[in-house]
């Protein structure tokens, strides 16, 4: 069976330091994995995806994740947070069969 | 913005009393899903449709039943609510899947009391 961990369930930060959210997998299967951003009050919103190739993969909005099977890991990280990065973080995989699996959350507070 | 609405937004019921929930979506995406967020655990998936009339359990669906009759809405209820299923209820839908890209309703907040 598939299954997500969330290392961190709250990250506190300063406002323009670097963060790293860490995500781990467990899986015997080729993997899909997904990071997804819930703001205040609000639904689930995709961050960014890993499907295959580039094992680096971008957002929009400055954050990256990088693909290490050898480590089982899907980590997202932003080199400078701002205040309205505040949110809770998913991370998620996929067998591609229709169905995620969610890890815990982490919920990342960016301070002035 | 992929097109799915959630109704109702906010629902405060009794125990023992059924719930129904909507899905509704405006693309006619063949997958579609409902999940409940609970503190400390993320989101777990209650049940999934693959097209209409076509639906599967998903991690805790015990409690929960699910019809789809129509490409566009999915429906979740709850035949006997309890206090257990004080939650909020995301549906989603999937995009070019599989592998699937699922994006996210703007969820339902449930009080049972």
């Amino acid at each position: 069976a598939q299954s997500v961990t969330q290392l961190d369930s709250q990250v506190p930060v300063f406002e323009e330091a670097p963060v790293e959210l860490r995500c781990n997998y467990s899986s015997s299967v080729s993997v899909y994995l997904f990071w997804y951003v819930q703001y205040p009050n609000q639904g689930l919103q995709l961050l960014l995806k890993y499907l295959s190739g580039s094992t680096l993969v971008e957002s929009i909005n400055g954050f990256e994740a990088e693909f290490n099977k050898s480590q089982t890991s899907f980590h997202l990280r932003k080199p400078s947070v701002h205040i309205s990065d505040t949110a809770e973080y998913f991370c998620a995989v996929s067998d591609g069969r229709g169905k995620l699996i969610f890890g815990q959350g982490t919920e990342l507070s960016v301070k002035p | 913005d992929a097109g799915i609405t959630q109704s109702p937004r906010h629902k405060v019921t009794e125990t023992g009393t059924p719930v129904t929930l909507r899905c509704h979506q405006t693309e006619n995406h063949r997958y579609m899903y409902w999940y409940r967020q609970d503190p400390g655990h993320g989101l777990r998936l209650i049940h999934y449709s693959y097209g209409v009339k076509d639906t599967d359990k998903g991690e805790v669906s015990d409690g929960y039943s699910v019809s789809r009759s129509k490409t566009e809405d999915f429906l979740l209820t709850l035949e006997s609510a309890t206090s257990s299923q004080t939650s909020v209820y995301f549906c989603a839908i999937s995009v070019q899947g599989p592998p699937e890209t699922q994006y996210f309703g703007p969820g339902t907040r449930l009080l049972v009391l």
